[in-house]
């Protein structure tokens, strides 16, 4: 069982490039997350799909877009890379919208910006 | 809206010691509280989860946490600390109907575990 897979795992871009993270699960969860981690500030949320077909921002969606392309992927895109989008993106996926069943995440893609 | 504090960004403890990982949480409504932890260069684990049920919650590795409302606390123990609970460990929390897809983390605490 392969839970959330994240590709890819580590990621080089200039600054102004783009790139498309994905994520894809096959736990048939119905809601899925994009947070990013920065050091001493935790995890914070891009962007959350709460079933296929809907889409919203989160706490940091600023300089990103996101796709829920079906009930397994969700993707996220970084139209021009800046060095503040240098981080740890974790994809994650839950049960139902409501997050008390707990999240499942992928092992994250180390991205960094020059 | 609801938010962690995690309490000490390092927590350093010999082998064998207890572990206590200190978060206080805000919440409006009745909150959903987690516990999760992180090896290097993995994604997160799910440790323990608080749903409104029983007040001390055990997960997995021998952890447990207890909630305590008069306190807005939900802290993270384990009476012996083991090498391999060496890792950060984020505290979580969520609910209501208001903001129920998100959980909200705190900054984490890295425990390391002295021999």
């Amino acid at each position: 069982n392969a839970g959330v897979t994240q590709t890819p795992k580590f990621q080089v871009l200039k600054t102004g490039q783009s790139m498309t993270l994905q994520c894809a699960q096959d736990m048939n969860h119905n809601s899925m997350y994009w947070y990013r981690q920065d050091p001493g500030m935790g995890l914070r949320l891009i962007y959350y799909s709460a079933s296929e077909g809907t889409t919203d921002k989160g706490e940091v969606p600023n300089g990103y877009n996101v796709s829920r392309l079906n009930k397994r992927e969700f993707s996220l895109r970084l139209e021009s890379a800046a060095p503040s989008q240098t981080s740890v993106y974790f994809c994650a996926s839950s049960v139902r919208d409501r997050a008390n069943y707990g999240y499942t995440f992928g092992s994250g893609t180390r991205l960094t910006v020059v | 809206a609801q938010s962690v504090t995690q309490l000490g960004s390092h927590v350093s403890v010999s082998e064998g010691a207890l572990v206590l990982l200190r978060c206080n949480y805000s919440s409006s409504v009745p909150p959903y509280l987690f516990w999760y932890v992180q090896y290097p260069n993995q994604g997160l684990q799910l440790l323990l989860k608080y749903t409104s049920a029983a007040t001390l919650v055990k997960g997995i590795n021998g952890f447990e946490a207890e909630f305590k409302k008069s306190e807005t606390s939900f802290h993270l123990t384990k009476p012996s600390a083991h090498m391999s609970d060496a890792a950060e460990y984020f505290c979580a929390v969520t609910g209501g109907q208001t903001g129920a897809n998100n959980l909200f983390f705190g900054t984490g605490t890295r425990l390391t575990v002295i021999p």
